[in-house]
């Protein structure tokens, strides 16, 4: 089984902090994903990274691919309470998806 | 495009019915996979789709099945339900992407359906 371990599992911040998201694994993936889902509804995909060592800035985050494409990271600035949620992390080998335990995000004002 | 749509989004059904999801992928997917979401277990694949036939498949109970039609909607079924199948049910749709010398499949998902079981 390809796991993909997220941390922190809860995280709880105050506005305008900065934060980072780690998601590992044992094994190497293709591509990997990550999402934000708000309570009752379906996680939105924010990004695919696909190479070794990229990086992807969306705003005011940005993630990064591992060299060896087996981990990533997703760094917040400025965190916003709209930033909220449960954050996932997927990995994708062929046609076949793996995702992480989680980090529940909460902003606080 | 339209987006993954998912029907019921919410259900309530009682212990021993059966239930049946609905799931119309992003138009050209031809993939379609089912999750099943709970606060403690989080995010557990169900099974997984291509052009009507099971391609994949998760560590879930035969009470738990699903199918795919020719135009890539899907359906998934749960018999004789328990208590502790409720949770957030998720269909996700998948294409493989090839912006250049790499390709890789992008998943999306549906809004997802709640099902309580009393």
């Amino acid at each position: 089984t390809q796991l993909l371990e997220q941390s922190p599992q809860f995280l709880s911040i105050q506005e305008g902090e900065n934060l980072t998201v780690y998601c590992n694994s044992s094994s190497v993936f293709s591509s990997l994903q990550w999402y934000r889902q708000e309570p009752g509804e379906g996680p939105v995909l924010l990004v695919t990274v696909v190479t070794g060592g990229e990086v992807k800035k969306l705003k005011r985050l940005t993630f990064q691919f591992g060299d060896a494409r087996k981990d990533s990271s997703l760094h917040i600035t400025a965190a916003q309470p709209g930033d909220t949620g449960l954050y996932l992390c997927a990995g994708n080998t062929g046609n076949q998806f793996y995702f992480g335990t989680g980090t529940s995000l909460t902003v606080i004002p | 495009k339209a987006g993954v749509t998912q029907t019921p989004r919410y259900l309530i059904k009682t212990r021993g019915q059966q239930v049946t999801l609905s799931c119309s992928p992003i138009s050209g997917h031809r993939s379609v996979s089912w999750y099943q979401q709970t606060p403690g277990q989080g995010l557990q694949f169900l099974f997984e789709y291509f052009s009507e036939t099971q391609r994949n498949k998760g560590n879930f109970p035969g009470r738990f099945s699903g199918r795919q039609f020719s135009n890539s909607r899907s359906e998934m079924n749960v018999s004789t339900l328990e208590l502790g199948d409720s949770a957030l049910y998720l269909c996700a749709s998948s294409s493989l992407q090839s912006p250049g010398l790499v390709s890789f499949n992008e998943q999306f998902f549906g809004p997802g359906t709640r099902l309580t079981v009393l």
